[in-house]
């Protein structure tokens, strides 16, 4: 299976600021890497889809980028609505396998 | 609109099985393949497995094989996830989640763009 390894577990972030995600693939996986979105007691939300595809509806302050096995999230400026915890997801082979998540607060 | 809605939250104990139910409504039922994800409490996430609504096949998690049955009724677009020989490590937020794109089409599945609610299935003696 490709193990995915997403940094920080956790972030502290003021209103504005920007911030940061980062995900490790252990095998090279394309672009086939997704960011959702989860907040307590919903189910997650895509926002990026193939590395760098901002689902429609989204807002443009969320971004992704990356290919290969390292894949970068970003919040250019970050919102009190973005408390949540963020996951990545490849899609390269089967079984589909997510990051541990990223618990962002303000 | 499209919707996803599961059944209701299942207190089972260890060793029974367990059925949860996940009907679609707005949009070509058989057109999108659907997966099941679960997620233990305060943990992350774990895919299930797939299932291909139009071509009828299926792709299960190796550490459920044998546990696991996903089905689909094409009659009610509903979709079911059965597991059985439940443990305490099966309680768990189950979801049902559509891939965003339809069966066909030149982009790769494993995108997931609508997810149900959630049902919660809790294991205890």
């Amino acid at each position: 299976d490709i193990q995915m390894t997403q940094t920080p577990s956790s972030v502290s972030a003021s209103v504005g600021d920007r911030v940061t995600i980062t995900c490790q693939a252990s095998h090279g996986i394309s672009h086939y890497l997704n960011w959702y979105q989860q907040k307590p007691g919903k189910a997650p939300k895509l926002l990026i889809y193939a590395a760098s595809n901002l689902e429609t509806g989204v807002p443009s302050r969320f971004s992704g980028g990356g290919s290969g096995a390292d894949f970068i999230f970003t919040i250019s400026s970050l919102q009190p609505e973005d408390v949540a915890t963020y996951f990545c997801q490849q899609y390269d082979k089967l079984p589909y396998t997510f990051g541990q998540g990223t618990k962002l607060e303000i | 609109q499209a919707l996803l809605v599961q059944s209701g939250a299942e207190v089972k104990k260890p060793g029974a099985s367990v059925t949860v139910s996940c009907k679609a409504s707005g949009y070509p039922f058989t057109s999108y393949s659907l997966v099941w994800v679960r997620q233990a409490p305060g943990q992350g996430l774990e895919w299930m497995g797939w299932i291909s609504v139009y071509l009828r096949n299926t792709n299960y998690a190796e550490e459920l094989l044998g546990r696991v049955t996903m089905t689909t009724d094409t009659s009610t677009n509903t979709a079911y996830l059965e597991l059985r020989s439940l443990t305490s490590d099966d309680t768990a937020v189950y979801y049902c989640a559509r891939d965003r794109v339809p069966y066909g089409d030149e982009n790769p599945p494993g995108s997931f763009d609508m997810w149900g609610q959630g049902t919660m299935v809790t294991v205890s003696s």
